[in-house]
């Protein structure tokens, strides 16, 4: 079992709605979650941190965290084409030691 | 505010040869940490840097050093350099203490023919 994982996708959604992205993780002391956005050929750069359970929302993105059943999503509101890009979900467990998931990779299609 | 810089950008080196990579944080941030991304993966986590120590290594060979300079820049030193090697080596910062959120610098890709 992978520590984090991410469905590759890809996940295309129209413009305008809902994209929904998920990470699951293996590691039950996890205490830090992070969402980077990385485009094609670029670095990723962060888009959202969570650390205790429920929502936690910044402009069109939410981000959700499920401890118990070792879950965290997100979700991103009003999809644009320039939200087109794969986002990677990582994770730490209170080392300094970061786990990123594979990516998913997001088609906001005009 | 400058943000993380690394150098060079692109990087062309023969198997069995040594590459040194740098990174400057961001302003303020006092961490530095390594990744290598190879296409269609996530990044893996190579080592972490604070106080000019590493204090934290992930499943990479010894082949992989680094070093942390006053000013908190950093650089990466592999050796014997491995076709499999080939990959995007990417920069973090962060700011101890401020929840661990990492910021990454552009990158530097890395062709071992």
């Amino acid at each position: 079992q992978k520590e984090v994982e991410q469905n590759s996708g890809p996940l295309s959604v129209p413009e305008g709605a809902i994209a929904s992205l998920n990470c699951t993780y293996s590691d039950r002391v996890s205490q830090s979650f992070f969402w980077y956005r990385q485009y094609s050929g670029k670095s990723p750069e962060l888009i959202m941190s969570i650390y205790s359970n429920g929502d936690k929302e910044d402009g069109r993105f939410t981000a959700q965290l499920n401890k118990a059943s070792q879950y965290v999503s997100l979700l991103i509101r009003d999809s644009q084409p320039s939200d087109s890009a794969t986002y990677l979900c990582a994770v730490s467990s209170g080392t300094y030691k970061y786990i990123f998931g594979t990516g998913t990779r997001l088609k906001v299609l005009a | 505010d400058a943000g993380v810089t690394q150098s060079p950008t692109h990087l062309i080196k023969t198997r069995g040869q040594q590459v040194t990579l740098r990174c400057s944080p961001k302003s303020g941030h006092d961490t530095v940490s390594w990744y290598q991304q190879a296409l269609g993966q996530g990044p893996q986590f190579i080592f972490q840097y604070y106080e000019e120590e590493e204090r934290q290594r992930g499943n990479f060979p010894d082949r992989f050093s680094g070093h942390q300079f006053p000013n908190y820049s950093s650089e990466l030193n592999v050796n014997a350099l491995l076709l499999g090697d080939s990959a995007l080596y990417l920069c973090a910062s962060s700011r101890t203490g401020f929840a661990g959120e990492q910021f990454f610098g552009p990158g530097t890709r890395l062709t071992v023919l």
